[in-house]
Parts: structure tokens; sequence; C-alpha cells
């Protein structure tokens, strides 16, 4: 079984400030792992994806996580932040064993951008 | 693009009335879920379908049925809503993890109001 912590619930950040967004996960095999964003009154739709490779990937809106596999983490960073990123963020792990397509969401992070 | 659309925005019901959350992918996804968003909760898995006709209890089904007599659309049914169903509910879909859809997406919501 996986499981997903996000450790804050809420993190508020002034404009053009850098900001991270904790996930830690555990698993008893290997896993994907997914950051989504979900705006005000809509669905989620995914920042970005670690499948396998360079432990640094880049998704949208200048958006960026680092896999770390021995602290089981994958952290959520931006640089600089912007009004329209006041979303809330939502971590996900994908087990990679076959036959088994659920994903396993954490409690969501709400991120508010203090202008 | 793929798309995933879900019948209602907004729906208001009453105690005991059955009701049905409809879903439609566009992209031949082999895999479809419903999950249910509550605040401090994150997404839980209600229900999951891997295939036509085939289906699989998540981690909240009590109350809950699911249909799936074709592959581009899946329904929920709350056969006698109650009030503690009052919810938002995400529709998603995704591919296989070897395919080019690894990823789930998902619809815009349907927040439900059960009086």
């Amino acid at each position: 079984a996986q499981s997903v912590t996000q450790l804050d619930s809420q993190v508020p950040v002034f404009e053009e400030a850098p900001v991270e967004l904790r996930c830690n996960y555990s698993s008893s095999v290997s896993v994907y792992l997914f950051w989504y964003v979900q705006y005000p009154n809509q669905g989620l739709q995914l920042l970005l994806k670690y499948l396998s490779g360079s432990t640094l990937v880049k998704g949208i809106n200048g958006f960026e996580a680092e896999f770390n596999k021995s602290q089981t983490s994958f952290h959520l960073r931006k640089p600089s932040v912007h009004i329209s990123d006041t979303a809330e963020y939502f971590c996900a792990v994908w087990p990679t064993n076959f036959g088994n397509e659920k994903l396993t969401f954490g409690t969501g992070t709400r991120l508010t951008i203090i202008p | 693009d793929v798309k995933v659309t879900q019948s209602s925005r907004y729906l208001v019901k009453r105690t005991g009335e059955k009701v049905f959350l409809e879903c439609v992918q566009d992209m031949d996804h082999e895999n479809m879920f419903w999950y249910r968003q509550d605040p401090g909760l994150g997404l839980r898995l209600i229900y999951f379908s891997y295939d036509v006709k085939m289906k699989e209890k998540g981690d909240i089904p009590e109350g809950y049925s699911v249909s799936r007599e074709k592959k581009e659309r899946f329904s929920l049914i709350l056969e006698s809503a109650s009030t503690n169903q009052t919810s938002m509910y995400l529709c998603a879909s995704s591919g296989s993890l070897s395919s080019r859809y690894n990823e789930q997406f998902f619809g815009p919501g349907t927040r439900l109001t059960v009086l």
C-alpha cells in the first residue's frame, strides 16, 4: 500500500518570493510521482511528473520538483510566485507494479499569494 | 487535447433521491475513476473501472455504485442520496502506464448538495 503526506495544509507566500511545497511518500514498491494543481472552481491539471531519468523535473508555469529516493520526497518549488499561482496543489503516487492503475493523493496544500 | 466532461457543474438534490453523475472522455482511455473531494481530506477514490463492464471498489465505495456500458462513459450512482454525500465529485481517465497517456486527466467536477 502507498501513502502520501503533505504536511502543510496552507502556505501563504508574498508575491515574487520563492516557495516550496513538501511531499513525502511511503510505498512497498517503486512509484511514479505527480504534482497536480487545482485552480478555484476547476478540476485538477497536471503540473509535472517523474517517471524515470533525471531526478529534477520541470513542469508548467515555472514549477519544478526533485525526486529524492533516500528521503522518499518529491518537493515542489518555484523561485518566484505570482498571484495567478493561488491554488491547491496535490502530490500523488502511482505504483509501478503491473496492473495497479490507482493514484494515491495527498490531502493537498493551499497556496495563497499575498500581494 | 484530452477532454473529460461531466454532465453537471452544480447539482442540488433531496435526501433519498437517486442521483446520476455522468462522465465522458474522448481519448479512448482504458481506465476511468470517480473521486470525492472534501476539505482537509484531499481526493478519495470511490470506484474505478479498467474496462467496459468492469469495476473495482476504491477506498470509500459505501453508498455508491457505478456503471460502465461504453468505454467512453462512466457513471456514478447514488442510490439514495444522504446529506453526508454533499461534496465535490471528480471524474478522471487514464491510459495504461506504458501508454502515451500515463497520467490521469480530470473533468471540471460536479458540486453536489444534498438537502
